[in-house]
């Protein structure tokens, strides 16, 4: 059975450069979330969606955007990128909203911002 | 705002000594208490939920406890393959998403 997957695994950027990572959450599972970790801390929520849906944002500027598809897959676009967005960016999914979920978390994007 | 606080932040043992990693958290009501592993160049792996003061949880060496401010993992025998970082998140009622601590970084050595 197919886990979270995500990408690309890797990727270099430049600054002032623009990134799109991928996620297909587990077959069944609703609900996606975006998650930033940068070396050394632990994970930083930016994103959850729902049924296509944003239904909460954490603490990122404007240039941090994403959507989700029907097939219930997701995108998280990353503009005007800066030195400090280096990091792993981490897709998980659950079944539904509600409740406390059990987040399942891909092997993540790793992004190196030069 | 909810915070989690983790300690220590990195822990070495030698094969065979149990030892605890603590979680020290602050939350508008708890919803849940998660304990995640994470090896290097991998996304977290699911360990625990704990939801109310009191609860254990246990698998193979590891086992997690609940208070009212605190959270334990305790490891007992552990082994070199037990070597990852140890991720403690809470939600809260709220929120809707997980706030989670620095880590612990463990290192199992022969």
């Amino acid at each position: 059975d197919a886990g979270v997957t995500q990408s690309p695994t890797h990727l270099i950027k430049t600054r002032g450069q623009q990134v799109t990572l991928r996620c297909s959450p587990i077959s069944g599972h609703k609900s996606v979330s975006w998650y930033q970790q940068v070396l050394g801390q632990g994970p930083q929520f930016i994103f959850q969606y729902y049924e296509k849906e944003e239904r909460g944002r954490g603490n990122f500027p404007d240039r941090f955007s994403a959507r989700q598809f029907p097939n219930y897959s997701s995108e998280l676009n990353v503009n005007a990128l800066l030195l400090g967005d280096s990091a792993l960016y981490l897709c998980a999914s659950s079944p539904d909203r509600a409740g406390a979920n059990v987040l399942t978390f891909g092997a993540g994007s790793r992004l190196t911002v030069l | 705002e909810d915070q989690v606080t983790q300690s220590p932040e990195a822990l070495r043992l030698q094969e065979g000594e149990s030892s605890s990693l603590n979680c020290s958290y602050t939350v508008s009501g708890l919803r849940g208490l998660f304990w995640y592993r994470q090896d290097p160049g991998k996304g977290p792996e699911f360990l625990f939920t704990l939801y109310s003061a009191g609860e254990e949880k246990e698998k193979e060496r590891l086992k997690a406890t609940l208070t009212k401010k605190e959270s334990f993992l305790h490891i007992t025998a552990p082994k070199p393959e037990d070597s990852a970082t140890y991720l403690c998140a809470v939600l809260g009622y709220s929120g809707y998403a997980l706030n989670f601590g620095k880590g612990t970084s463990l290192l199992v050595t022969p």
